[in-house]
């Protein structure tokens, strides 16, 4: 069974960093691309960022780019996001999604439980 | 990277069909097969119930069903069930020479 464990959310101040965890399992993690998307309070689902099976290539929204860093450890079945210079419009439940492994593009079938990251003074 | 558009609500009573459109550019929908619908109860996370345009996960009910005409797809969920109340968002691969996915606004069905 495919489980991603989303954690490292909580209060943070304006400016400040955060770093989110992904705890993958039941399948071969290094097969697959891994995604981040993010829900503000009361809005739409946004995707926020794409890292290969190998880490070789990183995509970010344009909101992000610059803040944010997507990185992976596929020997720990692990997917990161590392959140700097937080603002107030970054507060979201954060959800680690399974993409596409080889061959195929399609979005991600399988989320995780999500982990709240709120941004406020 | 502009949202793709959804409207924001449909409603039908137990047992009527309703449909869900999400209307792209032709760099995302209109360019690949790879659009998701998923849905969402409040509190949860999102829920994979149709990828590739038009396939079903095992264990998603026949009841839904997905299909794509020029940059627009569309969500049918025949035989509306009280359970089916819920958000449901479409996301297509939206990429060429790079690896990004685009979500839909959102639609909130109603089981009235």
């Amino acid at each position: 069974e495919v489980q991603l464990v989303e954690s490292g959310g909580g209060l943070v101040q304006p400016g400040g960093s955060l770093r989110l965890s992904c705890a993958a399992s039941g399948f071969t993690f290094s097969m697959y691309w891994m995604t981040w998307v993010r829900q503000a309070p009361g809005k739409g689902l946004e995707w926020v960022a794409n890292i290969k099976q190998d880490g070789s290539e990183k995509y970010y929204v344009d909101s992000v780019k610059g803040r944010f860093t997507i990185s992976r450890d596929n020997a720990r079945n692990s997917l990161y996001v590392q959140m700097n210079s937080l603002r107030a419009d970054d507060t979201a439940v954060y959800y680690c999604g399974r993409g596409p492994s080889w061959g195929s593009l399609t979005p991600p079938h399988y989320w995780g439980q999500g982990t709240l990251v709120t941004v406020s003074s | 990277q502009s949202a793709l558009t959804q409207p924001r609500s449909v409603s039908g009573s137990p047992g009527q069909s309703v449909t869900i459109s999400c209307t792209g550019t032709s760099s995302d929908i209109g360019a690949y097969k790879y659009v998701s619908w998923y849905q969402q109860h409040p509190g949860k996370a999102p829920k994979l119930m149709i990828y590739d345009v038009s396939e079903r996960p095992s264990g998603v009910p026949d009841r839904f069903s997905g299909s794509k005409s020029g940059n627009t797809a569309s969500l049918t969920i025949s035989g509306l069930q009280a359970e089916d109340e819920a958000d449901y968002y479409c996301c297509s691969y939206a990429g060429s020479n790079t690896f990004v996915y685009v979500f839909g606004t959102g639609t909130k069905v109603t089981v009235v």
